[in-house]
């Protein structure tokens, strides 16, 4: 089984703070993603990684970062953090991008920023 | 702007009966259609896909249809399980670029929280 998992289930943290969450995969993935789940929103991509060092833009980047120095591990960094970065952080990882690969996710990191 | 729409953001239905979760899509390239089930505190798993070349995919008890022509795709769940009870995510792929085979973008829908009642 695959396994993905977070370092933190929940988080609180104070404006202006760095914050840094990370994700592990244990099934040797190339591709790494960093979703944000909210109310009425669904998830919405952040930052993706193909290969270790590479990163891509997703919908909504601004006010993240990202860092990918291993293969396992996806690392999303909130430079200072805001209230309006109070989410559900989602990580997940999949084998290939092509249509029929599934994404397989973590369990979630709740920040809250106060 | 949301490209994957689902308009009913809870459902509730008896145990044994069916379960008819909808899904509409604004972008025809999408390809590729996914279900993810989320359960609290947990992280979404995925449940059944369908191949935009398909209008039907069947897995056990989760069946999903594709109505290209209408941009409309529904997940059918016979018969209910208190199990089920969890949020359904749609999700659709999309080939953003011609060469590299990165170059697949996920979109999902809002989710729509089943409740199964016993």
């Amino acid at each position: 089984d695959v396994k993905v998992t977070q370092s933190s289930r929940y988080l609180v943290k104070r404006t202006g703070e760095k914050v840094f969450l990370e994700c592990v995969q244990d099934m040797d993935h190339e591709n790494m993603f960093w979703y944000r789940q909210d109310p009425g929103l669904g998830l919405r991509l952040i930052y993706f990684s193909y290969d270790v060092k590479m990163k891509e833009k997703g919908d909504i980047p601004e006010g993240y970062s990202v860092s990918r120095e291993k293969k396992e591990r996806f690392s999303l960094i909130l430079e200072s953090a805001s209230t309006n970065q109070t989410s559900m952080y989602l990580c997940a990882s999949s084998e290939g991008v092509g249509a029929a690969y599934e994404q397989y996710f973590g369990p979630g990191t709740r920040l809250t920023v106060t | 702007d949301q490209q994957v729409k689902q308009n009913s953001p809870s459902l509730s239905v008896q145990e044994g009966r069916i379960s008819i979760l909808n899904c509409d899509y604004t972008n025809s390239m999408f390809d590729y259609f996914l279900w993810y089930k989320k359960y609290p505190a947990e992280g979404p798993t995925f449940l059944i896909s369908i191949s935009s070349i398909k209008d039907k995919n069947e897995d056990g008890r989760f069946t999903v249809f594709l109505n290209k022509s209408a941009k409309h795709l529904s997940l059918h769940i016979v018969p209910s399980q208190p199990g089920d009870s969890a949020v359904y995510f749609c999700a659709a792929k999309i080939k953003i670029g011609p060469f590299n085979p990165n170059d697949y973008k996920l979109s999902f829908g809002a989710g729509t929280t089943v409740t199964v009642r016993a």
